[in-house]
């Protein structure tokens, strides 16, 4: 089993749709959580944080579960520059800090 | 100004050479890494080196040796390379071991083995 799995997608969705990812981690040791995004052809980069309680930036949110080791992520009103692939993330502090990344949902969103 | 360099962006070479790929990071970041991203999207963690010292070594075959000459720079050499190394190879520092979860990456180095 994966460390972090998520549906690689595509999502596919017109621009102004809410769309959600989800993922699931299986090290229960895991200490803290985060959503990067990546670019086509681009290094991946830092989105947002996942707290406990959920957290939202702008029209982003994140939730976690740790009683079900599940994350997700909320995108309202899409923008087509949202288009990108999003990465969950997990780290593992038993690990040395070792960062875990899920293989990615690519999400499209179109015009 | 780049912060995490990366040199070359691409290679491409032949099954048994040897090559290089270099890293310098500007942040003054303690904790730097190598991750190999293949076909299929997965980002892996190979190496990590804290203050020149390495934290983090995976199942890495030994034909990739890391070597840190001080905390900016990250060096991968890859002895013999086969034709399952091709991929993105993402060089990428972090503040006090990535423990508050941000990773700057360098744009990439694509090696093609032919």
């Amino acid at each position: 089993r994966k460390e972090v799995e998520q549906d690689p997608g595509p999502f596919n969705v017109p621009e102004g749709a809410t769309v959600a990812f989800n993922c699931t981690y299986s090290n229960s040791a895991s200490q803290s959580f985060f959503w990067y995004r990546q670019d086509c052809r681009k290094e991946p980069k830092l989105l947002m944080s996942v707290y406990s309680s959920g957290n939202e930036d702008g029209r982003f949110t994140a939730q976690l579960n740790r009683a079900s080791q599940y994350i997700s992520l909320l995108i309202r009103d899409s923008k087509l520059s949202d288009s990108a692939t999003y990465l969950c993330v997990v780290n593992l502090y038993n690990q040395g800090g070792k960062l875990i990344f899920g293989q990615g949902t690519e999400l499209s969103v179109k015009p | 100004d780049t912060a995490v360099s990366q040199t070359p962006k691409y290679l491409v070479t032949q099954m048994g050479n040897d090559k290089s790929i270099k890293c310098e990071q500007n942040l003054g970041h303690d904790t730097m890494y190598w991750y190999k991203q293949d076909s299929k999207k997965f980002l892996k963690i190979m190496f990590s080196y804290n203050n020149k010292e390495l934290i983090i070594n995976e199942t890495v075959p030994n034909r990739f040796s890391p070597k840190s000459p001080d905390k900016a720079h990250l060096n991968l050499h890859i002895n013999s390379l086969e034709l399952g190394d091709s991929a993105v190879y993402f060089c990428a520092s972090s503040q006090n071991r990535g423990l508050g979860g941000e990773l700057f990456f360098g744009e990439g180095s694509r090696l093609t083995v032919l």
